[in-house]
């Protein structure tokens, strides 16, 4: 049982392009959540979805950024023009269930560089 | 305002010894707390989830105890192994699942020869 994977592990895009990150969730895994971690700085839960629905969108960005997690295929988390504070790791993680004691699978990241 | 605050927020120590890792929250309502381990360049990996009534518990070196009357919590390595360096992350659970952790920054953890 794979864990959770991300893909790409670095992407480099300049200002002004668009980044797609990719999140596939463990085998079975219904619940996707996605965070960024600044340099210095801890995890900031961005948005949490379920197939086919966001749940909870309270600490995206209200622009530029979107995310979606469709019945087939991965999530993705979509940046539109990026800058250059856009610059992080982002992390996806999943998780069987919603219940608070849970616990959450974290993939390895992919480190965003905005030149 | 959830906040997690973590101290040290980094140490040094020597192979073979023993160190402490402090955690003090505020996020309410609590559910559960959790220690991750972050290596450089990877995702956090979960080492120890407590529930309120809870006061410590292990996994293998780690020991983890929680004082929820205090909002206070410590990770304990034992016999530390050069593969201990990592950051390593508090994580407080309100209500709900995912969406409701709050993350300290982490304690940078180096341990030498």
């Amino acid at each position: 049982n794979a864990g959770v994977m991300q893909n790409p592990r670095h992407l480099v895009r300049r200002r002004g392009q668009e980044a797609r990150l990719r999140c596939s969730p463990m085998k079975g895994h219904s619940h996707v959540y996605w965070y960024r971690q600044l340099p210095e700085e801890g995890l900031k839960f961005m948005v949490y979805l379920q197939k086919e629905n966001i749940i909870d969108e309270s600490g995206m960005p209200k622009e530029r950024f979107s995310a979606e997690f469709p019945k087939e295929g991965p999530s993705i988390l979509r940046i539109q023009q990026v800058v250059r504070g856009d610059s992080a790791a982002y992390f996806c993680a999943s998780s069987l269930n919603q219940e608070t004691g849970g616990e959450a699978f974290f993939g390895q990241g992919t480190r965003l560089t905005v030149v | 305002k959830n906040q997690v605050e973590q101290s040290p927020q980094s140490l040094i120590i020597l192979e073979g010894k023993n160190c402490t890792l402090q955690c003090n929250y505020t996020v309410s309502p609590f559910s559960n707390l959790r220690w991750y381990k972050q290596d450089t360049g990877r995702g956090p990996v979960s080492l120890t989830i407590m529930t309120f009534s809870e006061n410590t518990k292990s996994n293998g070196r780690y020991t983890a105890t929680l004082d929820a009357d205090t909002k206070q919590s410590s990770l304990h390595i034992t016999a530390s192994q050069l593969s201990d360096s990592a950051s390593y992350i508090c994580v407080v659970s309100g209500t709900g699942g995912g969406n409701k952790l709050t993350f300290g920054t982490g304690t940078q953890l180096k341990v030498e020869l």
